[in-house]
C-alpha cells in the first residue's frame, strides 16, 4: 500500500515554455502533499506544502508564480513550471501523506526528471 | 536553527560485513525521524520512523535506533542489493510539517 506516482517521469522542454508534473496517491486518499526539489548528490528541499481545496503553503525562496501548485482532488496534486528555464533543470518529487495528520510518514512518488534547454 | 547531520557521507562494505549509518539531529522539539532508501533516479522509499528516544525498529536486515540527539540505522551482513544512498529526515514540533532532510549516507556493498 501506499503507492504515489508521477507523470511524466521525463521531460524535455524548451526555455520559456512551462512544463506540467502530476502526482496521484493510487490507493489512499492524501489530504496532503509535498513538493520536493533534489539536486544532484543534494539532499531534499522542501519547495511547498498543497492541502487540497486549500492554496498551497510554499518555503522561502521559492517563487509562487513560477511553480504553481494545485491540489485539487485527494489523490491528484499538480505542479507547473511557468516559463521555464535551464536553472529550473532538476529532480522533481512529490509525496503524500497518509494520515489525516500531515506530520505522519510521507510516501514519495518516484520523481520527475525535467531538463530545460 | 533545525538541522539533521548525516555521516559518513560515503560508506563502501564486503558483502557480509555489518556497519552503521549514523543520523545526528538538533531540533527544538522531536516529532519523528524518519529513513528513507532512495535508488539512482528514483524518489525515495520509507523505511522506518522513530518517535522517541530508545525506540528501535527492524525490517530484514535493517535496524534503526534513536537517541536523544542521534539516529543509527545498523545494517547487518549486508547484501549488493542493499547499495543505495539512504537518507535520513527530521520532522520537529510545531506548526509546521516540514521534514528535513540529511544529505544521505551512499552505501556501496560490494559481492
Amino acid at each position: 500500500g501506499a503507492v504515489v506516482s508521477q507523470h511524466p517521469s521525463r521531460v524535455i522542454c524548451k526555455s520559456g515554455t512551462s512544463v506540467k508534473i502530476e502526482c496521484r496517491s493510487l490507493d489512499f486518499q492524501a489530504t496532503t502533499m509535498f513538493w520536493y526539489r533534489q539536486f544532484p548528490k543534494k539532499s531534499l528541499m522542501l519547495m511547498a506544502t498543497s492541502n487540497e481545496g486549500s492554496k498551497a503553503t510554499y518555503e522561502q525562496g521559492v517563487e509562487k508564480d513560477k511553480f504553481l501548485i494545485n491540489h485539487a482532488s485527494l489523490t491528484l496534486s499538480t505542479l507547473t513550471v511557468t516559463s521555464a528555464h535551464p536553472e529550473d533543470s532538476s529532480f522533481y518529487i512529490c509525496s503524500a501523506s497518509t494520515g489525516l495528520r500531515a506530520w505522519e510518514t510521507q510516501y514519495f512518488g518516484p520523481g520527475t526528471r525535467l531538463l530545460v534547454l | 536553527e533545525d538541522q539533521v547531520t548525516q555521516s559518513p557521507e560515503a560508506l563502501r562494505l564486503q558483502e557480509g560485513e555489518s556497519s552503521s549509518l549514523n543520523c545526528s539531529y538538533t531540533v527544538s522539539g522531536l516529532r519523528g525521524l524518519f529513513w528513507y532508501r532512495q535508488d539512482p533516479g528514483k524518489g525515495p522509499e520509507f523505511l522506518f520512523t522513530l518517535y522517541s528516544a530508545g525506540e528501535e525498529k527492524e525490517k530484514e536486515r535493517l535496524k534503526a535506533t534513536l537517541t536523544k540527539k542521534e539516529s543509527f540505522l545498523h545494517i547487518t551482513a549486508p547484501k549488493p542489493e542493499d547499495s543505495a544512498t539512504y537518507l535520513c529526515a527530521v520532522q520537529a514540533t510545531g506548526a509546521t510539517n516540514k521534514l528535513i532532510f540529511g544529505t544521505g549516507t551512499l552505501l556501496a556493498v560490494q559481492p
